[in-house]
């Protein structure tokens, strides 16, 4: 049973550069999220996707962040024109719809540094 | 406002030294409340899901519990391999999209010294 897969791990780069991070999901997953964490706080919920849709932003996700779903399997979080206040652990989650309603199932993030 | 608020933020144990976690929250529409534990550098990984007051669910150690209002997570006997930091998630409902919104409290941080 594979899990909800992100890439990089870590991602350590200089302010004002472009980053792009992607997430595999559980395969027969077809609900995605996205969150950011920060030391100490729990996971802040930036967008979701049912398929390749995505139905749902955050006020957290300002202009210079894009993420996409193309064929509703992977998905890709770019962050442009990176500021100190990117460096977060971005995580990934995906559910199945169902009945009841499903946890969401995390990847291990991929830890985002600004130098 | 939705608002999840876990208690105490951290936590020292002695090995064997039962105790309970809270989440309390306030949140229009619940669906369901969700525990996970989070190792350092890792995801959350998904321990319950309680959907009604006065539900329980229980894992070797653990046991989570739900009021109108709150959550409690109880560790029975704990072992150092419980350290680890617990987050409670509330789902509630958007009508728009057939989308259940988590909220997640900043979590508790357990340590378990042998």
């Amino acid at each position: 049973d594979t899990g909800v897969s992100q890439d990089p791990r870590h991602k350590i780069t200089k302010r004002g550069q472009n980053v792009t991070f992607r997430c595999d999901p559980i395969s027969e997953h077809n609900r995605l999220y996205w969150y950011r964490q920060t030391l100490g706080q729990g996971p802040e919920f930036l967008t979701y996707f049912q398929n390749e849709a995505q139905l749902e932003k955050s006020r957290l996700l300002s202009d210079r962040f894009s993420a996409e779903r193309p064929k509703g399997s992977f998905s890709t979080l770019e962050i442009q024109r990176t500021e100190q206040g990117d460096s977060a652990m971005y995580l990934c989650a995906s559910s199945p719809t169902g009945e009841r309603n499903q946890p969401q199932h995390f990847g291990d993030g991929t830890r985002l540094s600004i130098l | 406002e939705d608002q999840v608020t876990q208690s105490p933020e951290a936590l020292r144990l002695q090995e064997g030294e039962s105790s309970s976690l809270n989440c309390s929250y306030t949140v229009s529409g619940l669906r369901g409340l969700f525990w996970y534990r989070q190792d350092p550098g890792k995801g959350p990984e998904f321990l319950f899901t309680l959907y009604s007051a006065g539900e329980e669910k229980e894992k070797e150690r653990l046991k989570a519990t739900l009021t109108k209002k709150e959550s409690f997570l109880h560790i029975t006997a704990p072992k150092p391999e419980d350290s680890a930091t617990y987050l409670c998630a509330v789902q509630a409902w958007r009508a728009s999209y057939n989308f259940n919104k988590f909220y997640f409290g900043s979590g508790t941080k357990l340590n378990v010294k042998p």
